[in-house]
């Protein structure tokens, strides 16, 4: 099974300051990541797909990068509605498909 | 528009069954693969299960192997998760999803989730 690591667990930024959250793989992965935003009570939104696409309709302040095993979730400006928590997932080696733990976007 | 709609969560005793439900619309349910992920309260994503187009392929994480079952009516389309003996760990919010493509991939769809609580 293929463990992702996310750091760090909680991120304390300001509106319109740049966060950087980063995923780790237990073994390559290849490209085969994708990024998650979940609010409170609603699903997750996919992001980010092939470590570096946006998906549809993702804001261009989403970025996505890496490959392997290390792999960056750049917000560039940090808007409101970016406070959530982030997942990463992949989908290289399977089953299972496995997840990181999280990381939170909290406001400073 | 791309709708999974959830239903068949509730409160069940450790041991007991349960079947959960996702009636897929907006696009050709037939062409894609579809998973269950669950989330316990307070918790991160956990990929249960996933089906390949026709059935013919299921997989399962180790945890719910032998207990629970995923299945797919592709005529009413629709997903399902028969779940039996289940335990207090298996409390979570399910949510059925879609991957975008032929393959196993990411989730481009969810749907809304319903909540399925054991305990005594």
């Amino acid at each position: 099974e293929i463990v992702m690591t996310q750091s760090p667990a909680t991120l304390s930024v300001s509106p319109g300051e740049r966060a950087t959250l980063s995923c780790r793989a237990s073994q390559s992965v290849s490209s085969n990541l994708a990024w998650y935003q979940q609010k409170p009570g609603q699903a997750p939104r996919l992001l980010i797909y092939g470590a570096s696409t946006r998906a549809t309709g993702i804001p261009a302040r989403f970025s996505g990068s890496g490959s392997g095993t290390e792999f960056t979730l750049t917000i560039s400006s940090l808007q409101s509605e970016d406070f959530a928590v982030y997942y990463c997932q992949q989908y290289n080696n399977w089953p299972p498909l496995t997840f990181g733990q999280g990381t939170k976007v909290e406001i400073k | 528009e791309v709708q999974l709609v959830e239903s068949g969560g509730g409160l069940v005793q450790p041991g007991g069954s349960l079947r959960l439900s996702c009636a897929a619309s907006g696009f050709t349910f037939s062409s894609y693969w579809m998973s269950w992920v669950r989330q316990a309260p307070g918790k991160g994503l956990e990929w249960v299960a996933n089906i390949k187009q026709d059935g013919s392929e299921k997989y399962y994480v180790d945890s719910v192997k032998g207990r629970f079952t995923i299945s797919r009516d592709n005529a009413k389309n629709s997903l399902y998760l028969q779940m039996n003996s289940l335990r207090a760990e298996d409390t979570a919010v399910y949510y059925c999803a879609r991957a975008p493509t032929t393959v196993v991939s990411d989730f481009d769809y969810w749907g809304q989730g319903t909540l399925v609580t054991v305990s005594s």
